[in-house]
């Protein structure tokens, strides 16, 4: 069974640009979460989709972090414009919502300079 | 507000010997418990998990304790392999499948 694929694997940018993360998750897995994950801390949530439905956003800066998960399948989480603080690896998860286990990618390691 | 602590960042214990990593948590709607492993330059993989109506669950040389009257869960490894060297993290959920993680302990198993 293939896992969670995410790329690019490494990003770097300077402040104000702009940066783009694709993910594909578990086939079958209706539920897809990104978290980012900043050096020395634990995986904080950012989204949660349920099939193509927005389940939890609470945590999205809104103002500069979007995200979409057309069909229900693979997302996209942009970031425009980067700030330093958002130096961090951006980890993708599905789930098949059952059983409270996510299925985590390797990560996205992004570093804005 | 830290829902999920992990106090200890670090730890180190001999080849052989019992790893006992703690987590305490805050918000007393939790329900279901996880630990998580991590390697460098890898996505987090799931370890094993308790449910609140259990207070012990054991897999292999891995067993999770919950004492929900305290809000702690601990993980023991027994024995302790060099291979299980990671970092790992205790996460917890609600009534929703949204995880909050813990900080993580860096665990490192030395011969």
């Amino acid at each position: 069974e293939a896992g969670v694929a995410q790329s690019p694997r490494y990003k770097i940018i300077e402040k104000r640009q702009s940066v783009a993360f694709w993910c594909n998750p578990i086939s079958g897995h209706a539920t897809l979460y990104w978290y980012q994950q900043i050096l020395g801390q634990g995986p904080k949530l950012l989204i949660q989709f349920q099939n193509n439905g927005v389940v939890d956003d609470s945590q999205l800066p809104k103002d500069r972090f979007s995200a979409e998960r057309l069909k229900g399948v693979d997302s996209t989480l942009k970031i425009q414009p980067a700030k330093l603080e958002d130096s961090a690896v951006y980890l993708c998860a599905s789930s098949t919502g059952l059983t409270g286990e996510l299925f985590f990618g390797e990560g996205s390691r992004l570093t804005v300079l | 507000d830290q829902q999920v602590k992990q106090n200890s960042p670090s730890l180190s214990v001999q080849e052989g010997r019992i790893s006992i990593l703690n987590c305490d948590y805050t918000n007393s709607m939790f329900d279901y418990f996880l630990w998580y492993k991590k390697y460098p330059a890898e996505g987090p993989t799931f370890l094993i998990s308790i449910s609140s109506i259990k207070d012990k669950n054991e897999d292999g040389r891995f067993t999770v304790f919950l004492n929900k009257s305290a809000k702690h869960l601990s993980l023991h490894i027994v024995p302790s392999q060099p291979g299980d060297s990671a970092v790992y993290f205790c996460a917890a959920s609600g009534n929703t499948d949204k995880l909050i993680f813990g900080t993580g302990t860096r665990l490192q198993v030395f011969p």
